[in-house]
């Protein structure tokens, strides 16, 4: 069965913390996986990697990809407030345009 | 920007209903996704559609069906609302892959907060 593993489910850190984020895989025939972060509302798009140890980077967050070891990282530096969130992984199986998703990892960032 | 508009935030109905959930997306996409998303067991896929009247079943289609009679809007209905699909619900769309060319992101609606009593 497919199935797509983040850990930890749920975290708590200080403002000013570094925290990574895992996101294990096993699917069939991967094609790419996909980050998203989701406040009270929508989950909002956030990197899709496609090819192993190419960093992906926006200001504070950057996500690679261990296509051999099956797992994805998002690294959140200097964390505020505004990350508390709920971070979705997801991945792509080739010839699908579904998406297979993780449970969620909450993270809380604390003043 | 990519809007995907559900369109109730909040709905309380009641057991045995029929309910509508309506979603409606701007960017002339053909994927069309419905997801239900609890605690603990995040989202979980309900039906998605390809083209305007085609439809495929997900992961946890009973007690569901869906309504694509264009290609910008996707019903979710519940035929007889039970308490246990008090949920949250989220539609999402993409376009479609062409070719060798990769996915697409999914883009999401805020959700409908369902509570069946």
């Amino acid at each position: 069965e497919d199935k797509v593993v983040q850990s930890p489910l749920s975290l708590v850190v200080h403002e000013g913390d570094t925290v990574t984020l895992n996101c294990s895989y096993e699917v069939t025939n991967f094609r790419s996986l996909l980050w998203y972060k989701q406040e009270k509302k929508a989950p909002t798009f956030l990197f899709m990697l496609t090819s192993s140890g190419i960093e992906k980077k926006s200001g504070r967050l950057s996500s690679i990809l261990d296509k051999k070891e099956l797992f994805s990282i998002l690294n959140i530096t200097a964390t505020q407030t505004g990350d508390s969130a709920v971070y979705l992984c997801a991945v792509f199986q080739g010839g699908s345009e579904k998406l297979v998703f993780g449970k969620g990892m909450k993270l809380t960032v604390n003043p | 920007d990519v809007k995907v508009t559900q369109s109730s935030r909040y709905l309380v109905k009641r057991t045995g209903e029929k309910v509508f959930l309506e979603c409606v997306q701007d960017m002339d996409h053909e994927n069309m996704f419905w997801y239900r998303q609890d605690p603990g067991l995040g989202l979980r896929l309900i039906y998605f559609s390809y083209d305007v009247k085609m439809k495929e079943k997900g992961d946890i289609p009973e007690g569901y069906s869906v309504s694509r009679e264009k290609k910008e809007r996707f019903s979710l209905i519940l035929e007889s609302a039970s308490t246990n699909q008090t949920s949250m619900y989220l539609c999402a769309s993409s376009p479609r892959r062409q070719g060798l060319g990769g996915n697409q992101p999914q883009h999401f609606g805020d959700g409908t907060r369902l509570s069946i009593l």
